[in-house]
């Protein structure tokens, strides 16, 4: 089955500077990669996907970034706030709406 | 993107008694919805997935006597954590995939402290 990997476990950045997130997968019929951004005490949210036909995504501040060769995708988000602080989930699935695999999550703090 | 609501978000109580929490689609039809436990600083844990109309797929390990699952609508699943014991307190999260698309939206989460 699906495993996904997700570095680093912590992560602490300045505000203003950027953060970046990997995760790696093993499945290679895998096709599906979101993003999650969980608040304390409160469900994900999702912030951010790709597919398995495109190689970089853009919204705003946050991008991800897809090689499908190497098995690996990356959350980046530019310019930090303080509201960015949060755990950060990757998931990966091959078959939409089902299976969805999470990474372990990043704790992500931007100090102000 | 999808609304997904859970109620109640905080629950306390007594050991050996049940608790159900419900988990709505407010603006979609799911006909599969998903049911995840979370422990401090871990990741989402898949319990079970429910689909409308039939009975629930639950993961490996997890007590389907325990927590029951039941999704008697496009709209509604329920989970029912049934002779509640302290080792039951967590956090629990249901979620929904929409259309076509297969994304997946969360609720908000429902902690359960049992005492």
């Amino acid at each position: 089955g699906e495993n996904v990997e997700q570095h680093p476990s912590t992560l602490s950045v300045q505000e203003g500077d950027s953060a970046v997130i990997k995760c790696t997968y093993s499945d290679s019929a895998s096709n599906y990669f979101p993003w999650y951004k969980q608040e304390l005490g409160k469900g994900p949210q999702l912030i951010i996907d790709i597919r398995s036909n495109v190689g970089e995504k853009k919204d705003q501040r946050i991008a991800v970034t897809l090689n499908k060769t190497a098995k690996h995708f990356s959350l980046h988000i530019t310019e930090t706030q303080p509201e960015d602080s949060a755990v950060y989930f990757c998931a990966a699935t091959e078959n939409y709406g089902q299976n969805f695999v999470f990474g372990p999550g990043t704790r992500l703090s931007v100090l102000p | 993107g999808a609304v997904v609501s859970q109620h109640p978000s905080r629950v306390i109580c007594k050991s050996g008694t049940s608790v159900k929490i419900e988990c709505r689609s407010l603006d979609f039809q799911a006909t599969t919805m998903f049911w995840y436990r979370q422990f401090p600083k871990q990741s989402l844990m898949l319990m079970a997935t429910s689909n409308e109309g039939s009975k629930a797929t639950y993961e490996q390990g997890v007590e389907k006597d325990k927590f029951l699952i039941n999704h008697a609508s496009l709209t509604l699943s329920t989970l029912t954590v049934t002779s509640a014991h302290p080792e039951d307190s967590s956090f629990y999260i249901c979620s929904a995939s929409w259309g076509v698309s297969g994304e997946l939206f969360f609720g908000e989460g429902s902690r359960l402290t049992v005492l």
